[in-house]
């Protein structure tokens, strides 16, 4: 079977820098993705990630771990505008269909 | 603009009076996929299509029905709503579902069912 966690809620301040865990398992890996979604809005793509490593996009970095079935999304220099909901969602294979995705973790942002 | 389209937007109805939720893409996306969003279960996929006639259920597919007969259109059916179905539906489309292929979502339609 196919399962994603990721921690609920997560508070940070501006100006600071936030990791978002993310650990699955599938059946058939075949690529991470992160999205942001903002309350009441679409999710928007944000990053990839199917080979080891960190992948780097201005303020956000995604890095991935297929040995440990892990992945984090590094958020620097924090912004208001960061708050939001970040859904980790993951490509299997095995499953037929496009993505499985996490509850997600719902950021605040504080000044 | 390349945009995944839904309508409608808002709609508020009652148990039983059937209702259709239009999406529609304009990238030439094979695959695409209705979710419903639900305070603390995340997204929920409902039913995804592969390509024109061809759709498979999700996870929750009860209560819900869909076609493709054409490749740029989804629509999610609700036959008879029920409380609760209410939710924030999303559509989606993908080119395909592979590799870094990432899925586009419409601005989401919001249904309550009284």
């Amino acid at each position: 079977g196919q399962n994603i966690d990721q921690p609920t809620e997560m508070t940070a301040t501006e100006g600071a820098i936030v990791q978002i865990n993310c650990t699955y398992q599938t059946s058939g890996f075949n690529g991470l993705f992160w999205y942001q979604q903002h309350a009441g809005e679409a999710p928007t793509f944000l990053s990839y990630n199917v080979l080891d490593g960190l992948e780097e996009k201005g303020r956000f970095s995604s890095f991935l771990s297929r040995s440990k079935g892990y992945s984090y999304l590094l958020l620097k220099e924090l912004q208001m505008k960061d708050s939001a909901s970040y859904l980790c969602a993951v490509r299997d294979n095995q499953a037929g269909t496009a993505l499985i995705f996490g509850k997600g973790t719902t950021l605040s942002v504080s000044s | 603009e390349a945009q995944v389209t839904q309508n409608p937007r808002y709609l508020i109805t009652v148990t039983g009076k059937k209702l259709t939720v239009t999406c529609s893409q304009n990238m030439n996306h094979e695959y695409m996929s209705w979710y419903r969003q639900d305070p603390g279960l995340g997204l929920r996929q409902i039913y995804y299509s592969m390509n024109v006639e061809v759709t498979d259920k999700g996870d929750v597919p009860e209560g819900y029905k869909v076609s493709r007969k054409e490749k740029r259109n989804f629509p999610l059916i609700l036959e008879s709503p029920s409380p609760n179905q209410t939710s924030l539906y999303f559509c989606a489309s993908s080119l395909s579902i592979g590799g870094g292929d990432t899925q586009y979502f419409g601005p989401g339609t919001r249904l309550t069912v009284l």
